[in-house]
């Protein structure tokens, strides 16, 4: 089955830098990359996706790249800001097989301090 | 728009019992997954279902079961609850068969004593 790793698993930036997470994944047939973020006490939600025929969306201040052939995608986040600050985790999934169904393979997440 | 609810929110069973869980999708949506987040293991897929039927299934032993009603509304159930079950435990839906992202419940944080 799919297997994805990210990295780093923390990751303490100065207010107005930028902060790179990469993940990487084994099943050659995934076509749809997520990423989520979640807050301390709150759901994870939904802050950008790429499908494998993008090789980058970019959404004010996050963008997220894939490169198909290393099997990798990392995302972005340009002037960090205080309220950056959460656990960031990254997803893969085949988007095609119906029989794959709806199942997300995520990364083990990436702790974000943004500091004032 | 009512978002994904799941309950209760928060729960303490004894080793040995068995609990149960809700979820109440997003109207429309079709598609239940379900997810245990631990500190040590992440978010970690249970199983899916769609249109009453079970779609996929994690690598869970079968203490874990769920089921899907008729109005996409859906339960899991777990049986001899051990300590090592004492997790955060997420739904999410979504529209229908392979539809990218899922919007997540707020979850059910379930301890075991």
């Amino acid at each position: 089955g799919e297997n994805v790793e990210q990295h780093p698993s923390t990751l303490s930036v100065q207010e107005g830098d930028s902060a790179v997470i990469k993940c990487t994944y084994s099943d050659s047939a995934s076509n749809y990359f997520p990423w989520y973020k979640q807050e301390l006490g709150k759901r994870p939600q939904l802050i950008i996706d790429i499908r494998s025929n993008v090789g980058e969306k970019k959404d004010q201040r996050i963008a997220v790249t894939l490169n198909k052939t290393a099997k990798h995608f990392s995302l972005h986040i340009t002037e960090t800001q205080p309220e950056d600050s959460a656990v960031y985790f990254c997803a893969a999934r085949n988007a095609v097989v119906q029989a794959a169904g709806n199942k997300l393979t995520f990364g083990g997440g990436t702790r974000v301090l943004v500091k004032p | 728009k009512a978002g994904v609810t799941q309950t209760p929110r928060y729960l303490i069973k004894t080793r040995g019992q068995q609990v149960t869980l809700s979820c109440s999708p997003i109207s429309g949506h079709r598609s239940v997954s379900w997810y245990q987040q631990t500190p040590g293991q992440g978010l970690q897929f249970l199983f899916e279902y769609f249109s009453e039927t079970q779609r996929n299934k994690g690598n869970f032993p079968g203490r874990f079961s769920g089921r899907q009603f008729s109005n996409s509304r859906s339960e899991m159930n777990v049986s001899t609850l051990e300590l090592g079950d004492s997790a955060l435990y997420l739904c999410a839906s979504s529209l229908e068969q392979a539809v990218y992202g899922y919007t997540f419940g707020s979850g059910t944080r379930l301890t075991v004593v």
